[in-house]
C-alpha cells in the first residue's frame, strides 16, 4: 500500500527565516510527486509536479526537489502570506489516484 | 473557466439522515474524483469517474455511500444513514485527462457535520 509521510506536522517561522518541509514516500513505482497548498476552509491548490529523482521546480519563494525516497519543499525568505498547510501527494504506477500525506501547517510570523 | 464548484459549502445534519452533495467540474474535464478530508489529515480517495463511468471505488466507500455522474457532467455523492464518523470535508476534483499530465483542480469542498 502506498504511504506518504510529511514532517514536521507544524512549523512556525519568522518572516524571512528560510526552512524546508519534508515528504517521504513508499509507493509502488512513483509516477509523479505533487505539492499542494491548502488555505483554511478551501480545497488544495496545485503548486508543482515532480516526475523523476533530481528534478527541481521553483515558483516565487518555493522550490521543490525530489529524490528516490523523499521530496523537499524549500521556502526562502517566507512572508506571512505563505502561511498555509502544504500537502504532498504521490501518484504511483499501480494507482489511478493521489495518495496524500497529512500535511505541514506553516505559520509565518511578521 | 469558473473552476470546480461544490454545493453546499456547509451541511449540518442529524445522525441517521441522508445527505447529498453536488460537484460541477470544469466543463471540458472528463475525469472527476471525490476525496474526503478530516481535520489535520490529508485528503483520502473515495471514488473516480471517467465521463459517466465509475472506474474505481476505495474501500472507504461503504455501502452507505453512493456516487453518480449522469451524462458525464456534474456528480453527486450521497451518504445514507449518516454517522458521526462521516463528519469531514468532502472534496471534488476534476482533470482534463491523465492526472500526471494535466493535474487535478480541486473545489472548495463541502463540510459535513453530523450531530
Amino acid at each position: 500500500e502506498d504511504q506518504v509521510t510529511q514532517s514536521p506536522e507544524a512549523l512556525r517561522l519568522q518572516e524571512g527565516e528560510s526552512s524546508s518541509l519534508n515528504c517521504s514516500y513508499t509507493v509502488s513505482g512513483l509516477r509523479g510527486l505533487f505539492w499542494y497548498r491548502q488555505d483554511p476552509g478551501k480545497g488544495p491548490e496545485f503548486l508543482f509536479t515532480l516526475y523523476s529523482a533530481g528534478e527541481e521546480k521553483e515558483k516565487e519563494r518555493l522550490k521543490a526537489t525530489l529524490t528516490k525516497k523523499e521530496s523537499f519543499l524549500h521556502i526562502t525568505a517566507p512572508k506571512p502570506e505563505d502561511s498555509a498547510t502544504y500537502l504532498c501527494a504521490a501518484f504511483s504506477g499501480s494507482a489511478r489516484q493521489l495518495t496524500f500525506g497529512s500535511g505541514t501547517q506553516l505559520t509565518v510570523l511578521p | 473557466d469558473t473552476g470546480v464548484s461544490q454545493d453546499p459549502r456547509h451541511k449540518i445534519t442529524k445522525r441517521g439522515q441522508n445527505v447529498t452533495f453536488r460537484c460541477d467540474p470544469i466543463s471540458e474535464h472528463n475525469r472527476l474524483y471525490w476525496y474526503r478530508q478530516t481535520l489535520g489529515q490529508g485528503p483520502e480517495f473515495l471514488t473516480y469517474f471517467q465521463n459517466e463511468a465509475q472506474l474505481e471505488k476505495s474501500r472507504l466507500l461503504s455501502d452507505r455511500f453512493s456516487a453518480e455522474r449522469p451524462k458525464g457532467s456534474f456528480s453527486t455523492l450521497e451518504i445514507q444513514r449518516t454517522e458521526q464518523g462521516d463528519s469531514a470535508m468532502y472534496l471534488c476534483a476534476s482533470s482534463l485527462g491523465a492526472p500526471l499530465n494535466y493535474g487535478y483542480t480541486f473545489g472548495s469542498g463541502t463540510r459535513l457535520t453530523v450531530v
